[in-house]
């Protein structure tokens, strides 16, 4: 059982330009979490999503991100007109179905907008 | 809103010594509490995981130890080796459906 796979690891982007980020969740998992870590920063929350549906996104920032988890394929995290701010490690978590249950993380995405 | 605070923020030890890693959390209201590892550039390990329900997880040489009246969670490594040192991330799921995170404590272990 393969774990949470995201790619890519390493991304750079130019300021004004778009990053979509993928995330694979555990094979059996329904529920993915993705997750900004900024340099010197803790894991802040960004978005929950099940499949086709956004559960919460009170942690994603309301204009140029957004988030989807279609039902095939993976879940993507697309960041429109990124700005130098937006350079952080992205990290995407999953977890079977219920409330109680572990997460799982990814390796993670870092983006680095130049 | 949930606030998660670890203490200390970086913690240096000689091989072999037994440490403590606390984490404390402002709202008690908490489906379940997760330790996690991350080491540099890399992703996170889950550690362990324990359930509002419950007081410990043990799992080799870590304890993990919750009280959720008080807000607090403890992670105890014994034996430290240099292989444990990385950062160690507390983080509690409470309503809603996101997880808090602690900012983390950075552990060193000198061979």
């Amino acid at each position: 059982n393969a774990g949470v796979m995201q790619n890519p690891r390493h991304l750079v982007r130019r300021r004004g330009q778009e990053a979509r980020l993928r995330c694979s969740p555990m094979k059996g998992h329904s529920h993915v979490y993705w997750y900004r870590q900024l340099p010197e920063e803790g894991l802040k929350f960004m978005v929950y999503l099940q499949k086709e549906n956004i559960i919460d996104e009170s942690g994603m920032p309301k204009e140029r991100f957004s988030a989807e988890f279609p039902k095939e394929g993976p879940s993507i995290l697309r960041i429109q007109q990124v700005v130098r701010g937006d350079s952080a490690a992205y990290f995407c978590a999953s977890s079977p179905l219920s409330l109680s249950d572990e997460q799982y993380f990814g390796p993670g995405t870092r983006l680095t907008v130049t | 809103k949930q606030e998660v605070t670890q203490i200390p923020a970086a913690l240096s030890v000689p091989e072999g010594e037994n440490l403590v890693l606390n984490c404390s959390f402002t709202d008690s209201a908490i489906y379940n509490l997760q330790w996690f590892r991350q080491d540099p550039g890399k992703g996170l390990t889950s550690l362990l995981l324990i359930q509002s329900s419950q007081r410990e997880q043990t799992s080799g040489r870590l304890n993990a130890s919750l009280d959720k009246s008080s807000g607090r969670s403890t992670l105890y490594i014994a034996a430290s080796q240099p292989g444990d040192s990385a950062t160690y991330l507390c983080a509690v799921r409470g309503r809603g459906n996101q997880f808090y995170f602690g900012t983390g404590t950075s552990l060193t272990v000198i061979p």
